[in-house]
């Protein structure tokens, strides 16, 4: 599609449970990124794909976290053991290459996690 | 318990007035910038970039400086209008392959009629 999308748009998870959110890139991008934004305010990159490769997943917190891009199935960003630190807004974005006049991220919708 | 609240810096500016939000980057290594708009409960859309060789870029009503000398970006609208209320970001890239894009705090834009 011409857009980023991203689903669900709202999710709600007690304490402890999972959480999966999904996003389909712009077609033909090959890069992927998650980010995560708290309090409307700074976004914190997760982790990026090239394809289906990890690309960079440096702020990826390593224990109850994980992602997928897999070939012709929406990316995940999946979630174990939610805890209430968790709640905020998750980005995905998309980006065609790494050539040096195709840099802009576009961005989805996001989907706000909520964990009571 | 202590409340976590927003704090933003805000600007304020009548209809039909420029605007100009300021940005100070970190990574002197940083060599391509991106102004998002983010309305509430969307994600941040593109506005306008600029890559490192440059100073200045224009695009409709939005204009771009680049002051590498103190790692500053600006952005400016003008004649801003009402549906220009949202709040902006900046962020820098490196394009060394590492192509993270590391956000600065949000500005809230507010315009008036």
């Amino acid at each position: 599609g011409e857009e980023v999308a991203q689903t669900p748009k709202h999710l709600v998870r007690g304490e402890g449970q999972k959480a999966k959110l999904y996003c389909a890139p712009i077609k033909g991008h090959s890069y992927v990124f998650w980010y995560q934004q708290v309090l409307k305010n700074e976004f914190k990159f997760l982790i990026s794909f090239q394809n289906e490769n990890v690309f960079d997943e440096t702020g990826m917190p390593k224990e109850r976290f994980s992602a997928k891009c897999l070939p012709n199935s929406p990316c995940s960003l999946e979630i174990q053991a939610t805890k209430l630190e968790d709640s905020a807004v998750y980005f995905c974005a998309s980006r065609y290459g790494t050539s040096y006049s195709t840099d802009t991220q576009y961005f989805g919708p996001g989907t706000r996690l909520t964990v009571l | 318990g202590e409340s976590v609240g927003l704090h933003l810096p805000t600007l304020s500016v009548q209809e039909g007035d420029n605007s100009i939000i300021n940005c100070a980057y970190s990574n002197s290594a940083s060599d391509y910038f991106i102004w998002y708009k983010q309305e509430s409960g969307k994600g941040p859309q593109f506005i306008i970039d600029i890559r490192s060789n440059m100073d200045k870029r224009q695009g409709q009503r939005v204009t771009v400086l680049l002051n590498k000398t103190v790692k500053h970006l600006s952005l400016q609208i003008a004649a801003t209008q009402p549906g220009d209320s949202a709040v902006y970001f900046c962020a820098e890239n490196m394009n060394s392959g590492y192509s993270t894009l590391t956000f600065g705090k949000g500005t809230m834009l507010l315009v008036s009629p």
